[in-house]
């Protein structure tokens, strides 16, 4: 079974501090993603990953980078975190058929 | 631009009923997933389509790529199907598209 697994379930962070959030995969998957989740809007795309050091801005990435030094690994960095990205967040890793694998989300709370 | 539209937003329905979820699409696709999230946040994929149908167990998802429209079907519902169901869309290339979700209570 592909495992997709985050640092952190749930996270709360002051305004203003830098803040990771980890992915690992665990099935050598190429393409990797990161989302966020906001109720009435759906997934929305944050940066996605599509090899080593390779990155794509998706529909939001203002406030958001990306680090992908190992291709199990994909970091999502806050910069300096604001209330408006408080959110969950979701990483995905995307086979070679475009099947999707989800982790199981990480609930920030930026304050 | 594009849009990814489900409907119902919400859906109560009593143990052992028929349900559908529709999904409809505003250009034409490459695939359509539909997915299940439970409380709690994870995400699993049930169905990848291009054409036609498929079934797994007591799901079934349909897709009219000229009408621009799919459907997820739970037969026989149970409560143990209450979720968040999700279509998403791929045109082309690595980027999906998602419908914002139907949420679905089944009452025993």
């Amino acid at each position: 079974d592909v495992k997709v697994t985050q640092s952190s379930r749930y996270l709360v962070k002051r305004t203003g501090e830098k803040v990771f959030l980890e992915c690992v995969q665990d099935m050598d998957h190429e393409n990797m993603f990161w989302y966020r989740q906001d109720p009435g809007l759906g997934l929305r795309l944050i940066y996605f990953s599509y090899d080593v050091k390779m990155k794509e801005k998706g529909d939001i990435p203002e406030g958001y980078s990306v680090s992908r030094e190992k291709k199990e690994r994909f970091s999502l960095i806050l910069e300096s975190a604001s209330t408006n990205q408080t959110s969950m967040y979701l990483c995905a890793s995307r086979d070679r058929v475009y099947e999707q694998y989800f982790g199981p989300g990480t609930r920030l709370t930026v304050t | 631009k594009n849009e990814v539209e489900q409907s119902p937003q919400n859906l109560t329905a009593q143990e052992g009923e028929f349900i559908t979820i529709n999904c409809s699409y505003s250009v034409g696709i490459s695939a359509l997933h539909w997915l299940q999230q439970h409380p709690g946040g994870g995400i699993v994929s049930l169905f990848m389509l291009s054409s036609g149908k498929k079934k797994h167990g007591r799901l079934i998802a349909t897709i009219n790529i000229q009408e621009k429209h799919s459907s997820l079907h739970i037969t026989a519902s149970h409560p143990r199907d209450s979720a968040v169901y999700i279509c998403a869309v791929r045109w082309s290339g690595n980027q999906f598209y998602f419908g914002t979700g139907t949420s679905l209570t089944v009452i025993p």
